[in-house]
Parts: C-alpha cells; structure tokens; sequence
C-alpha cells in the first residue's frame, strides 16, 4: 500500500516569512495529491491539490508542487499570517473510479508568530 | 458552501457499549467515507461506501464495525462493544461521481471509558 512521510512535525516562523511542508510517497501509481487544513476541533478541509500531470500549481499565498520521479511532493505558504497557524496534512493516492482514499502523512503543526 | 454534518460533536460511552455516529453527507454525493484520527496522530481509513455497499475496507474496519445508510441522507457508522482504543475522533467524508467536492464533516470525538 501507499506510505506517505511528511516533514517537519512542527513548523514555526514569524508573521510574513514562507512556510514549506515536504512530503515523500511510494505508491508511483498515486494520481491525485491534495492537501488539508485542520483547525482545532474541525475536520480536515481542502486547501489545495495537484494531480499527477502537474509539476506545479498556485493559488493566491500557496503552491504546491510536485515532482513524480522523486516521488515528492511539497505545499509553500507565503507571506504567512497568524490565522495560517493550523495542521497541515499531505495526502496521496489513486482515483478509483470516483472513490478517493488518501493515504494521509502525519501532519505538521504550523505556528506563525505575529 | 455544501457541508458535511456530524452529530454528536462528542460521545462518551462505557467500554463494551455500542454506539452510533451519524453523519448527513452533501446531497448530491455519491461516495461516503469514515475515517479515524487517534489524538495527535495521522488521519486513517476506516471504510468507503457506493451504491448501497461497501466499496473499500481497511485493517482497521473489523467485525465490530459496520455502515449503513439507512435513509437517503444519513450515513452512519456503528460500533459494537466500545473498546478504550477506539477514543479517537471520526470523520465523515463524501465525493461526487467523479471525486469531486471531497469534504469532511467537523467530526465525533469518541470518548470510551
């Protein structure tokens, strides 16, 4: 099955410095790699995603980009701000039909400092 | 924007007790997923269900769990004699036909004592 690592655990910057979240996948079958949000007490939410036949995509203050050779995979925020602060999850795996199940890593807590 | 609703926000329950979590999926999904999230761990897998049954099971879905949709909205997942390490949060997820639209509820945080 899938393995995804993800790295760092814990992440702290400073209001407005760049925040980069690195995750690596064994699965080279993996076609859709998206990438959640998650506040204190709420469910995971979307907050961006690449498929394989993308190498990069931005939206606003964050990008992900995707490099399928090495089979890694990372998430940038810019510009950082306090309300970023959250944890973040990569995930990977294949669309089956219409069924997604991710294969999530074990998350970074990201603390932004105002 | 379409969510997903969970209900109870949090359960307790005595070990050996069966306990039902509910989740209302987006209406117009097709695909309804549960997951597990052990405090300070990674989100897992439990079970994907279309079309009336279940499509995908994980190692972690035995005996003591099992899914049912018993209406045209509610999804939900029920599991027989609570053990300590099923404490954990639960979430509901749906997709539309093509995967579209994935989303979680805000979950159930499972407490068994």
């Amino acid at each position: 099955g899938e393995n995804v690592e993800q790295h760092p655990s814990t992440l702290s910057v400073q209001e407005g410095d760049s925040a980069v979240i690195k995750c690596t996948y064994s699965d080279s079958a993996s076609n859709y790699f998206p990438w959640y949000k998650q506040e204190l007490g709420k469910g995971p939410q979307l907050i961006i995603d690449i498929r394989s036949n993308v190498g990069e995509k931005k939206d606003q203050r964050i990008a992900v980009t995707l490099n399928k050779t090495a089979k890694h995979f990372s998430l940038h925020i810019t510009e950082t701000q306090p309300e970023d602060s959250a944890v973040y999850f990569c995930a990977a795996g294949r669309f089956s039909g219409g069924s997604y199940i991710p294969t999530f890593g074990r998350g970074t807590s990201l603390i932004v400092h105002p | 924007e379409p969510e997903v609703t969970q209900t109870p926000s949090h359960q307790v329950t005595q070990m050996g007790q069966e306990v039902i979590l509910r989740c209302v999926p987006i209406s117009n999904h097709l695909y309804f997923y549960w997951y597990r999230q052990i405090l300070g761990q990674k989100v897992e897998f439990l079970v994907s269900f279309y079309n009336n049954e279940i499509s995908e099971k994980s190692e972690i879905f035995d005996d003591q769990f099992s899914v049912e949709r018993p209406d045209g909205s509610n999804f939900t997942l029920k599991i027989r004699s609570t053990k300590l390490e099923d404490s954990a949060m639960y979430f509901c997820a749906s997709s539309g036909l093509t995967g579209d639209g994935y989303t979680f509820g805000s979950g159930t945080r499972l407490t068994v004592v």
